[in-house]
Parts: C-alpha cells; structure tokens; sequence
C-alpha cells in the first residue's frame, strides 16, 4: 500500500488529454512540492515535472502539473505512442522523514 | 554529461550482505544530496536512502532501517549502501540518484544494479 494513491492505470487514444491523479496527506503532498517520473521498464526513470509544476529542459510541453491542496495530478496533452510508459508521483513526508511514491499508474495508448 | 554508474549487485543468499557503489561524472557529487531507489520485480519506484552533502543526515524507508547504511566518499565522488540481512523482499533493481533534499527532487539517475537474494 503506497502512502500516495494512483489509479493503477490510464489509457487514450493518439491526440487525446489524459490526466493522471495522485492523493496524499497533509504530511506529504500538503506541505511539500510534488515530482513527476516517467519510467520505461528497463531503464533510468526520467525527471517529467518538478516543484508541482516545472518542467526540465527538454520535456514538450504536452506534460504539465499542478498541485491543489492534498493531491496533484500530471496532464498529457496530445497523446503519442511513446508516451506509453509507468508514471509516479513522488514528495517528501515530513512525518515518515521519507521520499514516498505513489504506486505508480500504466499509461496505455490505445 | 552527469552520469551516474552503479556496481556491486548481483546474487547473495538470504541474510547475507551486500555492498552497492555509484560513481558519479560530469558534476560534484559533494554539493548534491544523493538517495537509493528500488524497483522490485512486478512493483513500483521505493525510495531507499538519502544522505546529506556532508553526510551529517541520512534517512532510510523503515523497512531497511537498521539493515541498510548509506555512505558517501565526496573526494571519490562515490555514493554507497552497505546492506545487511537480506531478504527475498530486497530482491529489486536498485537506482543510484542525484538529489533527495526535502524540497528536491531526482534529475539524474543510474542504469540500475540487480540485487537478487536467493537460496
């Protein structure tokens, strides 16, 4: 059971919006920034979004982020093929004195 | 170019020990805080470990807590975890990264290093 809920999967079709959730508490998400990896299996995880809602150098702006309260949630605009991969949500807890990630959610492209 | 390159894994029986390195490139190593992440087979992305710049603070996910050391070597511009007591449930690729600062996040990770405990 991960301390940050993610529905376990999405899916859409090429050109779609796809949003993905992700719930904490007032000890993570409530009082700390939110990040966002992309991770193919097999490889590297990859930085999508960071401090609720920047993106490094080099992601499209397709993907976006934000951050209300207990949860945040990352947006994928204009759906391609290669965005199919696992994606999580990840903050520190100041009760846990941890880095919590969310379950993770599979994003398929139909 | 940051690079970040693990070393160390491989199969050890349960309740044995294990020592993981990640040597890191292209920055200093000295001035970031770096962290442990795993992935096992089947599961998600588990923060491990995170320590410091100078190595005064380390945190570790409760489930290594006293099992688990991380360690830095700033002149080698090196990252380690010493793990302890093995189990079946440590069995997981594990990731080398820059960052893990309360306010931070993880832009650089390693290839990953397998860590298979086994009879």
């Amino acid at each position: 059971q991960s301390v940050l809920t993610q529905p376990p999967s999405a899916s859409g079709t090429p050109g779609q919006r796809v949003t993905i959730s992700c719930s904490g508490s007032s000890s993570n998400i409530g009082s700390n920034t939110v990040n966002w990896y992309q991770h193919f299996p097999g490889t590297a995880p990859k930085l999508l979004i960071y401090t609720n809602n920047q993106r490094p150098s080099g992601v499209p702006d397709r993907f976006s982020g934000s951050k209300s309260g207990t949860s945040a949630s990352l947006a994928i605009g204009g759906l391609q093929s290669e965005d199919e991969a696992d994606y999580y949500c990840a903050a520190w807890d100041d009760s846990l004195k941890a880095w919590v990630f969310g379950g993770g959610t599979k994003l398929t492209v139909l | 170019e940051v690079q970040l390159v693990e070393s160390g894994g491989g199969l050890v029986q349960p309740g044995g020990s294990l020592r993981l390195s990640c040597a890191g490139y292209g920055f200093t190593l000295s001035t970031y805080w770096m962290s442990w992440v795993r992935q096992a087979p089947g599961k998600g992305l588990e923060w491990v470990a995170n320590i410091k710049p100078d190595g005064s603070e380390r945190y570790y996910v409760d489930s290594v807590k006293g099992r688990f050391t991380i360690s830095r070597d700033n002149a080698d511009n090196s990252l380690y975890l010493q793990m302890n007591s093995l189990g079946v449930d440590d069995t997981a690729v594990y990731y080398c990264a820059r960052g893990g600062a309360r306010s931070g996040y993880f832009l650089y990770w390693g290839q990953g290093t397998l860590v298979t405990v086994s009879s």
